[in-house]
């Protein structure tokens, strides 16, 4: 199947200091990708979809100024939060959309803010 | 808006036996997608089986399969012959086939069941 990867897979930063992640499409183009959050034992939470050279639609409540989306090309979006504390700490998760619709998710980052 | 409902929060199977996990779901839509994901401990999201509305014939895939009732609103998934690797968070969700359905027709989820299998 499809895969995609995301980067770091964990990363611990200090409070007030932004952190980027990355999620790349490997063996496919996404015109979409998608950026959740969950949080323990809990289902996923959409964040904000982003499609290829526009700007990322933002689920009401998410901060589009705290979490940043670029969606540069078709294999790669990034999320920074900025200025981090530690309420951001959470598991993320980027999924892209294949050329057939089907959805793939990536392995997820663990961000802890101290 | 649709909703996805799963009201089993945590279940457990004997080894080699069968469990049924249920869904129910609630749209005005005709046509849609119905997907059960598995999220093991490692987190890494996995899709089990796809289930497209207009198909009136359940999907299976392997020891997976789900009973699609689609008057009723409920995509239940069945898993045989269960085996300690599918112990993991099973999360059903929805997405819309309307080609201006909202935001890229985004994964609606139910809040999962946690399925641990015993040996």
């Amino acid at each position: 199947g499809a895969v995609v990867s995301q980067h770091p897979s964990r990363v611990i930063c200090k409070s007030g200091t932004s952190v980027k992640i990355e999620c790349r499409s490997l063996d496919f183009q996404a015109t979409t990708m998608f950026w959740y959050r969950q949080f323990p034992k809990q289902s996923l939470m959409l964040m904000a979809t982003s499609n290829e050279g526009s700007k990322a639609t933002y689920e009401q409540g998410v901060e589009k100024d705290k979490f940043l989306i670029n969606h540069a090309s078709l294999t790669l979006s990034t999320l920074t939060v900025t200025s981090a504390h530690p309420e951001d700490s959470s598991f993320y998760i980027c999924s892209a959309r294949a050329p057939l619709n089907e959805q793939y998710f990536g392995p997820g980052t663990r961000l802890t803010v101290t | 808006a649709q909703t996805v409902t799963q009201s089993q929060p945590e279940m457990s199977v004997q080894e080699a036996e069968t469990v049924t996990l249920s869904c129910t779901y609630d749209t005005s839509e005709s046509d849609y997608y119905l997907f059960w994901y598995k999220q093991p401990p490692s987190r890494q999201m996995i899709l089990v089986i796809r289930q497209e509305a207009y198909k009136q014939q359940n999907a299976t895939e392997n020891r997976f399969s789900v009973n699609f009732q689609k008057a009723a609103k409920s995509f239940s998934l069945k898993i045989s012959d269960s085996q300690l690797g599918d112990a993991a968070m099973y999360f059903c969700a929805y997405r819309s086939k309307r080609p201006n359905a909202g935001n890229n027709r985004k994964l609606i989820w139910g809040l999962g069941t946690s399925l641990g299998v015993n040996p």
